[in-house]
């Protein structure tokens, strides 16, 4: 069974902070991995992929690779109310047609 | 990425009747997926419908409830059949573009079965 795991929260953070987001697998040939964020009522927005172990940063927001650990985080810097939503994290796994969704973790951030 | 679009983006139903809801996508795509998400809850994978191919169904969920059409590699259908409020929820459409490796996601069709 290939799972992905998340914190289903909620995550409160201030303004201003950084708010973490953790995901685990566990198909251990994953190759590549995506962060998803869900405003409520709206469908899943792709804003981050990574396919190499480190960080990959785009703006105020940082994917983290580890494959050993079979871990990836999204971290998002300056939190903004605006920042608010579930974020889905996905995996494609080896040898299979289909990314597997984890079941997402709401933050919440606070003016 | 993909634009994809949706028909009808919402919807409310009587008891044991069908709705056929479309997706339609501006560009040729091999992998379209259908989703099921209530609410407050994750994404939930209906079927994986290929061109050319019968659908392949997830478990939990049977062709006779949800027959699903893909005549062409830009356009599929899914008809959620004989409703019951149990089908109460925002039914997505997603594609898969080539050399991405990952899903795109439609705007959804918010589903009430009354």
């Amino acid at each position: 069974q290939k799972e992905v795991e998340q914190n289903s929260g909620p995550l409160s953070v201030p303004e201003g902070a950084i708010a973490s987001l953790n995901c685990t697998y566990s198909d251990r040939g994953s190759q590549s991995f995506f962060w998803y964020r869900q405003y409520s009522g709206k469908s899943p927005e792709l804003i981050m992929f990574i396919y190499s172990n480190g960080d990959k940063e785009d703006g105020r927001f940082t994917a983290q690779l580890n494959k050993a650990s079979q871990y990836v985080s999204l971290l998002i810097r300056d939190s903004q109310p605006s920042d608010s939503a579930t974020y889905l994290c996905a995996v494609n796994p080896t040898s299979y047609d289909k990314v597997i969704f984890g079941p997402g973790t709401s933050l919440s951030v606070i003016p | 990425s993909a634009v994809i679009s949706q028909k009808p983006s919402r919807d409310i139903c009587q008891r044991g009747t069908s709705l056929t809801i479309q997706c339609q996508v501006d560009s040729q795509v091999t992998m379209m997926f259908w989703y099921r998400q209530q609410p407050g809850q994750s994404l939930t994978l209906i079927a994986t419908a290929n061109q050319g191919s019968e659908a392949t169904y997830e478990s939990g969920f049977v062709i006779d409830k949800f027959p699903i059409s893909r005549p062409n590699l830009t356009f599929s259908t899914l008809t959620v059949s004989n409703m019951s409020p149990e089908d109460s929820s925002i039914y997505l459409c997603s594609v898969e573009v080539p050399g991405r490796e990952t899903q795109y996601f439609g705007p959804g069709t918010r589903l009430l079965v009354l």
